[in-house]
């Protein structure tokens, strides 16, 4: 069985400075990678994946995150945050084997300082 | 497409009340997952259907939970009686095809449940 572990609960960051959201999996078998975002009120929607190939990947809203298969890590970045990153980032990730199931880590909750 | 559809985005409920949640997956997915999330626990995974058919429900918390998907275009999640640590936002999801362990999925937006 796969599971992550977001070392992170909360990050506070001022408006413009950078942020990693630090992500860490356990896994027998190759993994995908997703991280995902959730504004308040909302659900959850799909920031970006590592399927395979190139480990940096480039999701929507300038974020990327960087597949680490020796440290089985996921760290997702932003050079230069906004205000409207203020939300809550899950990281996830599902097996190979054709088995449909994420799983979710337990949440970093970025907030972003004026 | 209107994305996966969740009713009613809240629900405010007496402890031993019947609650039924209800979702409306992307047309063309064929698989449906609901969540639960709380602050205790995070998101947990209760159950899942593929093509109609429920594939795994061993995150159902107890008897009380029961879900449903008559067809491919809706299902239910059903909480009798309800309690008040059934408190939490339950979410929907759907995915195509296996997606996953490619996609990803796509949420709806949730259903807020009170239990008081």
């Amino acid at each position: 069985a796969q599971s992550v572990t977001q070392l992170d609960s909360q990050v506070p960051v001022f408006e413009e400075a950078p942020v990693e959201l630090r992500c860490n999996y356990s896994s027998s078998v190759s993994v995908y990678l997703f991280w995902y975002v959730q504004y308040p009120n909302q659900g959850l929607q799909l920031l970006l994946k590592y399927l395979s190939g190139s480990t940096l990947v480039k999701g929507i809203n300038g974020f990327e995150a960087e597949f680490n298969k020796s440290q089985t890590s996921f760290h997702l970045r932003k050079p230069s945050v906004h205000i409207s990153d203020t939300a809550e980032y899950f990281c996830a990730v599902s097996d190979r084997t054709g088995a449909n199931n994420l799983f979710f880590g337990t949440g970093t909750r970025l907030t972003v300082i004026p | 497409d209107a994305g996966v559809i969740q009713s009613p985005r809240h629900e405010v409920t007496e402890m031993g009340q019947e609650v039924t949640l209800r979702c409306k997956p992307i047309s063309g997915h064929d698989y449906l997952f609901w969540y639960r999330q709380t602050m205790m626990r995070g998101l947990e995974l209760l159950i899942y259907f593929n093509n109609n058919v429920p594939i795994d429900d061993s995150g159902m918390p107890e008897d009380r939970f029961s879900a449903k998907m008559p067809n491919a275009s809706f299902s239910t999640l059903k909480i009798q009686p309800s309690e008040p640590r059934d408190s939490a936002v339950y979410f929907c999801a759907s995915s195509f095809r296996g997606g996953a362990s490619i996609y990803g999925y796509t949420f709806g937006s949730g259903t807020r449940l009170t239990v008081v």
